[in-house]
């Protein structure tokens, strides 16, 4: 089973609807991220969580908000999705250090949003 | 803040040839790391190194090799012998290393690489 999994994989909404993307891993992470991707752009942080109780907003929070229900647990949501959220969407996790894979994120599939 | 710039957006090699994909940063952090993701047609993001701001050793991995240079912000991945199963998108990214901006990464623009047959 992969170790951070996201749903749904694919969603077409029309503007204005409301859409959460949920993200859930694994890993025992306790840091927790969500990126956008757009072509020619790369990937850009939209929030990012060290803990269930710290959370914080990253290069491009605007239209977003989320919710880290619990370790495991990162959702991203649109409040009222408009077209150019047309995107990627990533999740990833990390751990805090002590260890090989230090600073290095582990990437979920991605959630592919189109916004009509 | 912390950019990430590779300047190729596209590159298009015959199957053998070597290929260089350059990436150059900018930070004010004196601790940080570097990171190279693969990201295929499928479009998932496939972890390929990461690089200590302290080490300076140019590392190679069977036929991908990358060159850190400090002194000019550099680190630049080489696909020595392209095949097909190269083609994908490429992005170089940063991370603070400390401080409340610990773990984020800062992606470049990413660069589209296509090997023919």
């Amino acid at each position: 089973d992969a170790d951070v999994t996201q749903t749904p994989r694919n969603r077409i909404t029309k503007t204005g609807k409301r859409i959460m993307l949920e993200c859930s891993q694994t890993k025992g992470h306790d840091r927790m991220y969500w990126y956008r991707q757009d072509p020619g752009l790369g990937l850009r942080l939209i929030y990012y969580s060290f803990d269930v109780k710290d959370i914080n907003k990253g290069e491009i929070s605007d239209g977003y908000s989320v919710s880290r229900q619990a370790q495991a647990k990162f959702s991203l949501s649109l409040e009222s999705a408009i077209p150019n959220q047309t995107a990627l969407y990533f999740c990833a996790t990390s751990d805090q250090g002590g260890s090989r894979s230090y600073n290095e994120q582990f990437f979920g599939p991605g959630t592919r949003l189109t916004v009509l | 803040a912390q950019k990430v710039t590779q300047a190729q957006t596209e590159i298009s090699v015959v199957e053998k040839e070597d290929v260089t994909l350059d990436c150059v940063y900018e930070t004010r952090d004196t601790t940080y790391y570097l990171f190279w993701y693969k990201q295929p047609p499928s479009g998932e993001l496939v972890f390929l190194i990461r690089r200590n701001s302290f080490d300076e050793q140019n590392e190679i991995s069977g036929r991908y090799s990358w060159n850190f240079q400090k002194s000019t912000s550099s680190f630049n991945f080489t696909i020595t012998a392209s095949q097909v199963v190269d083609s994908a998108v490429y992005f170089c990214a940063l991370s603070y290393a400390g401080g409340t901006s610990y773990g984020k990464l800062t992606f470049g623009q990413g660069t589209i690489l296509t090997v023919h047959p």
